[in-house]
């Protein structure tokens, strides 16, 4: 069966510190790979996917990044972490013909 | 380009009575529409998915939603609301591509009262 790990769980991050938060599905190969930040009252935001290895799409500019080294694997990265970065991130995936997502459990950043 | 409104943020019921959320969308191609629930700091689950078969879709805890392409409405009711139904729901659109990028409306809280 497809499962997908995110994490960590929570991590407190002082700012201007650097970030990377880890993102793997099993049980699949090529799934269509998001990064989506929740912040309080916003709803949920796209901030990047992916559709293989090495292709990364950006919804928003902002102060992050995201890298597919592996097919399974999604990473969100940034250099210099703002206080604005802090919110509930989370990975999804979404298998080829398939609709709906499949989503981690989410990691709690706050950028202090 | 497509959108997803939620109206009303924060709905509060009674245990028992009737859940109504509501979402319209906005698409130019036929949606594939979807309604997640998050409870607090999990993931989200999917409740219900319209493809484009059946207009009157069934999720999973009881809960459906009916696709009125007229009204481009797609709003989620359960007869009968219970106490553990309490979080926070997401109606979500996407193209109808595979793959395509879901986009999420803003979320609605539900709170269940006894």
């Amino acid at each position: 069966s497809q499962t997908i790990h995110q994490w960590p769980a929570t991590l407190v991050q002082p700012v201007g510190s650097p970030l990377s938060l880890e993102c793997t599905v099993e049980g699949t190969s090529n799934p269509n790979l998001y990064w989506y930040r929740q912040a309080a009252g916003r709803g949920l935001q796209l901030l990047f996917y992916s559709v293989g290895i090495g292709q990364i799409s950006s919804e928003v500019p902002q102060n992050l990044s995201a890298s597919r080294p592996q097919d399974r694997q999604f990473i969100l990265s940034s250099k210099k972490l703002l206080l604005s970065d802090s919110g509930f991130y989370l990975c999804a995936w979404r298998g080829s013909g398939s609709h709906g997502y499949t989503f981690g459990s989410g990691t709690r950043l706050t950028v202090v | 380009a497509q959108s997803v409104t939620q109206l009303g943020s924060h709905v509060s019921v009674s245990e028992g009575a009737l859940v109504l959320l509501r979402c319209n969308y906005s698409s130019s191609v036929p949606p594939y529409l979807f309604w997640y629930v998050q409870y607090p700091n999990q993931g989200l689950q999917l409740l219900l998915k319209y493809t484009s078969a059946a207009t009157l879709v069934k999720g999973i805890n009881g809960f459906e939603a009916e696709f009125k392409k007229s009204e481009t409405s797609f709003h989620l009711t359960k007869p009968s609301a219970h106490m553990s139904d309490a979080a926070e729901y997401f109606c979500a659109v996407s193209r109808g591509q595979a793959g395509t990028a879901l986009i999420f409306g803003k979320g609605t809280t539900l709170s269940v009262s006894s």
